[in-house]
């Protein structure tokens, strides 16, 4: 059975303080490991795909990261606006094609 | 381009009442799905969908069902609701699942049933 879990639960950060969050997942043949913000209220955004171990993608303060176990969200001088929840997900190559496993999300804070 | 749709976004409803949520996807997407999420668990699959006519069980399936007769609408049925039910309510869309595109989703429907 797939697994995702992320850590820590709660970051609380001060606006420009770098930091990473952390999702550790056990998969039978990963597909792809998802990142997602996800704001109060609304549905969760896509914000990265990674395929394969040693992968990296960036887009504004944010860098993903992908091992054989892990991967890393890296977030540099954040700012206020990137308080949201944040939540990784695994695509298996068992089973059924199209499911994801989600961990249960890494809530940070950004305060000025 | 709206994306994906959901109504109502919010619904009260009394145990053993039926109710269907409305999502719809304007991005001709052959895959959509709904997920359920509730404190503390990860987003849980409910039911899923290939294609028009073609539908399958997720991870969390009882009491709903699902039907596709078009590529845009994938409507979610409680048959009989259960305080167990209480959730936020979530339909996703991908443009297939024979590759691993990523999900967009719907802002949600929140559900309370008493």
């Amino acid at each position: 059975e797939d697994q995702v879990t992320q850590s820590p639960e709660a970051l609380r950060l001060q606006e420009g303080e770098s930091s990473s969050l952390n999702c550790s997942y056990t998969v039978s043949g990963l597909r792809g490991l998802f990142w997602y913000r996800q704001d109060p209220g609304k549905g969760p955004e896509f914000l990265f795909t990674l395929y394969s171990a040693g992968e990296e993608k960036e887009k504004e303060r944010l860098k993903a990261t992908l091992t054989k176990k892990e991967s890393f969200l890296h977030i540099t001088a954040p700012k206020p606006e990137d308080s949201a929840t944040y939540l990784c997900a695994v695509q298996g190559e068992t089973g059924t094609a199209s499911k994801l496993t989600f961990g249960t999300g890494t809530r940070l804070q950004v305060t000025l | 381009n709206a994306g994906v749709t959901q109504t109502p976004k919010f619904q009260v409803l009394k145990t053993g009442q039926s109710m269907t949520l409305q999502c719809a996807q304007d991005m001709n997407h052959e895959y959509m799905s709904w997920y359920r999420q509730d404190p503390g668990m990860g987003l849980r699959l409910i039911h899923y969908s290939v294609g028009a006519g073609i539908t399958d069980q997720g991870e969390v399936p009882n009491g709903y069902n699902v039907s596709r007769s078009t590529t845009e609408d994938f409507p979610l049925r409680l048959l009989s609701a259960a305080p167990s039910q209480t959730s936020v309510y979530f339909c996703a869309s991908s443009y297939s699942v024979a590759s691993n595109q990523p999900q967009h989703f719907g802002d949600g429907t929140r559900l309370s049933i008493l």
